[in-house]
């Protein structure tokens, strides 16, 4: 069981835009710890989509978003591409844990 | 730009001690910044194991951390993970990476390819 909460799956079609949702608590996002994002095509390693709620490294194509409010954070994908299709990880950190933490992946499959 | 890899046995048996060592390519881990460890069970998601700073301070994992060494080698450019007492559980792959940010509000990019090692008799 995560500490952060991720959807297990979404999918949209080619050229469509879907939303990656993740949920924490008073501890870790509504606390105000950022929320970073994370793709991991399969046999590969992750790699750093989103840092700091909203801010893409270079190279990250600006079709990649994302975005935090309250407890939730979420990541948004809009023009869709098959190249997409990868397990998808949020992480923040949990000062009642005392961990850094990691939802447990939504897998986006492009249909 | 910087370049990680991790090395180490790839079968380790039960009760015995796991040890991987990462090398650091593109800067000197003397320089600063954090390093961390991170691992992922076969078709599971990501488990942060723990942290150095490039002066030797760590943090770990507390759930982890009556089992978890990890320290830095600066001569070489390289940080190391011990993990002790494995049990079939901690068959994973195991990450390195670096930590930009610190602990608290930190990332890891960029990360190291991953090496798998299983625990098994």
């Amino acid at each position: 069981q995560s500490v952060l909460t991720q959807p297990p799956s979404v999918s949209g079609a080619p050229g469509q835009r879907v939303t990656i949702s993740c949920t924490g608590s008073s501890s870790n996002i509504g606390a105000g710890y950022d929320v970073h994002w994370y793709q991991q095509l399969p046999g590969t390693a992750p790699k750093l989509l989103i840092y700091g709620n909203s801010n893409r490294p270079s190279g990250v194509p600006d079709r990649f978003s994302g975005s935090k409010s309250g407890t939730s954070a979420s990541l948004a994908i809009s023009g869709l591409q098959a190249e997409d299709e990868a397990d998808y990880y949020c992480q923040s950190y949990d000062s009642s844990l005392r961990d850094v933490v990691f939802g447990g992946g939504t897998k986006l499959t492009v249909l | 730009q910087v370049q990680l890899q991790e090395s180490g046995p790839g079968l380790v048996k039960p009760s015995e001690t796991l040890s991987l060592t990462c090398t650091v390519s593109g800067y000197s881990i003397s320089s600063g910044y954090y390093w961390g460890w991170i691992r992922q069970p076969p078709g599971k998601g990501l488990e942060w194991i723990g942290s150095i700073y490039h002066s030797g301070s760590t943090y770990y994992n507390p759930s982890l951390k009556s089992r978890v060494t990890i320290s830095v080698d600066t001569s070489k450019n390289q940080f190391s993970l011990k993990l002790s007492s494995v049990t079939a559980a901690d068959t994973a792959v195991y990450y390195c990476a670096l930590v930009p940010g610190g602990i608290v509000d930190s990332w890891f990019d960029p990360w190291g390819q991953g090496t798998l090692v299983t625990v098994s008799s």
